[in-house]
């Protein structure tokens, strides 16, 4: 399996921030790799996928970046309802796998 | 608009088996590249996938839980039904179907709200 881990693993910032979370694969993934948003008693939404493509909806402070095996999922300007967990996720192999999560507060 | 629902028990008793229902709405999966998934995330931890199906039923598994999963679809009724076998203690977690395609990033791009299965005696 593809392990991905994610750095770090919780982050405190204030509103207007730019907040960086990093995301490795244990091997090289290509361009199938996506982010997802995660609130307490809700679905998963997907941010960006494809490294760097916005889902329909996303505010553009979302963005992504990298590639192989290593990438970035950026918020430029933290707002109060970005709290909640990230997640990064490889669909170039099976199982696809996802990283540990970073809790942004 | 596409939305999923996952619909079965919230309390299975150790070695029973688990069968959830995901009905969705605003696709088919008849349509050339569509598939449905599960995921599951037990309390404090990070996402699993388990399964997805295909609109031409090719299946997928997680190979650390294949011996125990099925998945399976009902294009008539616009559901997926997924179940395990021999249920203990550590899958007790917030199971989601999703929606997700053949090609592209494989990705999940629509996720149903989650449907926390306890499994306790």
């Amino acid at each position: 399996d593809i392990q991905m881990t994610q750095s770090p693993s919780s982050l405190s910032a204030s509103v207007g921030d730019r907040v960086t979370i990093t995301c490795r694969a244990s091997e090289t993934i290509s361009t199938y790799l996506n982010w997802y948003q995660h609130k307490p008693g809700k679905a998963p939404n997907l941010l960006i996928y494809a490294v760097s493509n916005l889902q329909s909806g996303v505010p553009s402070r979302f963005s992504g970046s990298g590639s192989g095996a290593h990438f970035t999922l950026t918020i430029s300007s933290l707002q109060p309802e970005d709290s909640a967990t990230y997640y990064c996720q490889q669909g170039y192999s099976s199982p696809r796998t996802f990283g540990q999560g970073t809790k942004v507060e | 608009q596409i939305t999923l629902r996952e619909s079965g028990p919230t309390l299975v008793k150790p070695t029973q088996t688990l069968t959830l229902t995901c009905t969705f709405s605003g696709f088919s999966l008849t349509t050339s590249g569509v598939g449905v998934g599960w995921i599951r995330q037990p309390p404090g931890k990070t996402l699993e996938w388990l399964a997805l199906i295909y609109w031409d039923d090719d299946k997928r598994y997680n190979p650390s839980l294949r011996s125990r999963l099925n998945i399976a679809k009902d294009t008539s009724k616009n559901q997926v039904v997924l179940t395990m076998t021999n249920l203990d203690p550590v899958d007790t977690a917030t199971y989601y179907c999703a929606h997700s395609f053949y090609y592209g990033s494989g990705n999940f791009d629509y996720w149903g709200q989650g449907t926390l299965v306890t499994v306790s005696s």
